[in-house]
C-alpha cells in the first residue's frame, strides 16, 4: 500500500513557465516533507523541505506548499529552466530516520 | 569535503549468489541508510545504522543484512539473490543531531543485475 503517491509519471513545461509537481500522502502523522531531484547516474539530491507546522517554504525559484487537510504536497518551480529537467521525488520522513518516497515525476523543460 | 561514495558502480550476479555492496559516508556523518530503487519506482528503505547498530528496518527479508564500521563506512549484504533483487542500491549518510529530521546525502548508487 503506497503511503506516498506521485500520480503524474511525467511533466513537460516550456522554459520560463511554471512547473508544478504534486504529491499525495496517506498518513496524517508524517511530520516532515521533502523534495529530491535525481539526474541519471547520480544519487538523489535534496532540494527543499517543509515541516508539518508550516504550509509554505521558499528557496529561490523553488516553493513547496503543504495542505495538511488534503494530505497534499506540491513543488512549484518558477521560472523553469532546461537544467531543471530531472526526476523529482516527493518523500516524507517517518520517525526521523526513514524516508518514504513516491515513484517520481520526470520533468522535461523545453527550451 | 568528500561526498558519499559507493562501490562497485555496476555488478552482475546470478540467482542464488551472495553480494556485498560498499558505501563510504560523508566525512563527519554517523548514520547510514540503505535504499533499494527498482526500475520505475522510488527508493525503498532497507535499513539504517547509527554508530554501528541497526536503527530501523524496512520491509525486507533477513537475507538483506548490513554492517557499519567504526569509520562509519558501511556494507549491504544480500544472500540467496533473487531476480527481483535487480535494482539500484543507494546509500545515504547523515549526521544524527537528535532533530526530527536529519538531512540525508545520497551516493550515486550501485546497479545490481541478477540473472
Amino acid at each position: 500500500d503506497q503511503q506516498v503517491k506521485q500520480n503524474s509519471p511525467s511533466l513537460s513545461v516550456q522554459e520560463g513557465r511554471i512547473s508544478i509537481l504534486n504529491c499525495d500522502y496517506t498518513n496524517s502523522m508524517f511530520d516532515y516533507f521533502l523534495w529530491y531531484k535525481k539526474y541519471p547516474a547520480e544519487g538523489p539530491t535534496f532540494l527543499i523541505s517543509i515541516s508539518s507546522i508550516k504550509d509554505k517554504n521558499e528557496d529561490g525559484r523553488f516553493t513547496v506548499f503543504l495542505n495538511k487537510s488534503a494530505k497534499h504536497l506540491s513543488l512549484h518551480i518558477v521560472p523553469s529552466q532546461p537544467g531543471d529537467s530531472a526526476v523529482y521525488f516527493c518523500a516524507v520522513s517517518e520517525y526521523g530516520n526513514k524516508l518514504v518516497f513516491g515513484a517520481g515525476t520526470i520533468l522535461r523543460v523545453k527550451s | 569535503e568528500t561526498g558519499v561514495t559507493q562501490s562497485p558502480t555496476h555488478l552482475i550476479k546470478t540467482r542464488g549468489q551472495q553480494v556485498t555492496l560498499r558505501c563510504s559516508s560523508q566525512s563527519g556523518h554517523n548514520t547510514v541508510s540503505w535504499y533499494q530503487q527498482a526500475l520505475g519506482q522510488g527508493p525503498q528503505f532497507i535499513f539504517q545504522y547509527y554508530r554501528e547498530e541497526e536503527n530501523g528496518r524496512g520491509n525486507f527479508p533477513p537475507r538483506f543484512s548490513g554492517l557499519q564500521f567504526p569509520n562509519y563506512s558501511s556494507e549491504l549484504n544480500v544472500n540467496a539473490l533473487e531476480l527481483d533483487d535487480s535494482a539500484l542500491y543507494l546509500c545515504a549518510s547523515s549526521l544524527d543531531r537528535g532533530a526530527s529530521y536529519n538531512e540525508q546525502f545520497f551516493g550515486p548508487g550501485t546497479r545490481l543485475t541478477v540473472l
